[in-house]
């Protein structure tokens, strides 16, 4: 009930190219989904979020897309850059106390790699 | 944003020694969050620490195994205890901030067990 799976495990693109990773959960009370990029060493950062009212939210280059029919959300990279070469984590939550989304359940990641 | 120091940044120890990670925060958050991230894998939270009491933990941590310290609104500690190699992990400490409660991670405390 739990869980998010993320696929794929790997992806190489060029540069210029669009990068689309997918994640897909079970449970239908989560009620915030973000995606985390981390790169070697450091913690993950938040890249953008979105939240089940909306079915798209675009910043920049990235877009999510939420089809909550199908309980499936994806992360799409357009015009991947090489330093956007990093592991994207997808994660899903709900509410604690109404407020607070930092019980987060991640998918498994996913290592972008873009050629120049 | 909120700022997150943790302290070690790297260990290695011994099978069966403890080690407690800290958690520094530039400004006072209610909750806590300490989740572990096992070589090439995902992050998994381990339990959620709010101040002035006992920390919350997830199914597969206990606090023997895992105690928790939350003195004040900016800082935390999380021991492992009697370390296996299969604690080898990247510990990271998060709080939420900002207009829209995103979760903050530390760089991670990286520990190696022998």
């Amino acid at each position: 009930q739990q869980q998010v799976k993320q696929s794929p495990q790997s992806l190489i693109v060029q540069k210029g190219g669009i990068s689309i990773i997918n994640c897909a959960y079970e449970n239908t009370a989560f009620d915030y989904f973000p995606w985390y990029q981390q790169f070697p060493g450091k913690g993950p950062a938040l890249l953008i979020a979105i939240r089940p009212d909306v079915s798209e939210k675009k910043e920049g280059r990235f877009t999510i897309s939420f089809n909550k029919s199908a309980k499936q959300f994806s992360l799409h990279i357009m015009d991947s850059q090489p330093g956007d070469s990093a592991t994207y984590f997808c994660a899903a939550s709900l509410a604690i106390g109404g407020t607070s989304y930092g019980k987060l359940t991640f998918g498994q990641g996913t290592i972008l790699t873009v050629h120049p | 944003s909120a700022v997150i120091s943790q302290k070690p940044s790297r260990d290695i120890c011994q099978r069966g020694t403890s080690l407690t990670i800290q958690c520094q925060v530039d400004s006072q958050v209610t909750m806590m969050f300490w989740y572990r991230q096992q070589p090439g894998q995902s992050l998994t939270l381990i339990a959620t620490a709010n101040q002035g009491s006992e920390a919350t933990y997830e199914s597969g941590f206990v606090i023997d195994k895992f105690p928790i310290s939350r003195p004040n609104l900016t800082f935390s500690t999380l021991t492992v205890s009697n370390m296996s190699p299969e604690d080898s992990s990247i510990y990271l400490c998060s709080v939420e901030g900002g207009t829209t409660g995103e979760l903050f991670f530390g760089e991670g405390s990286r520990l190696t067990v022998l």
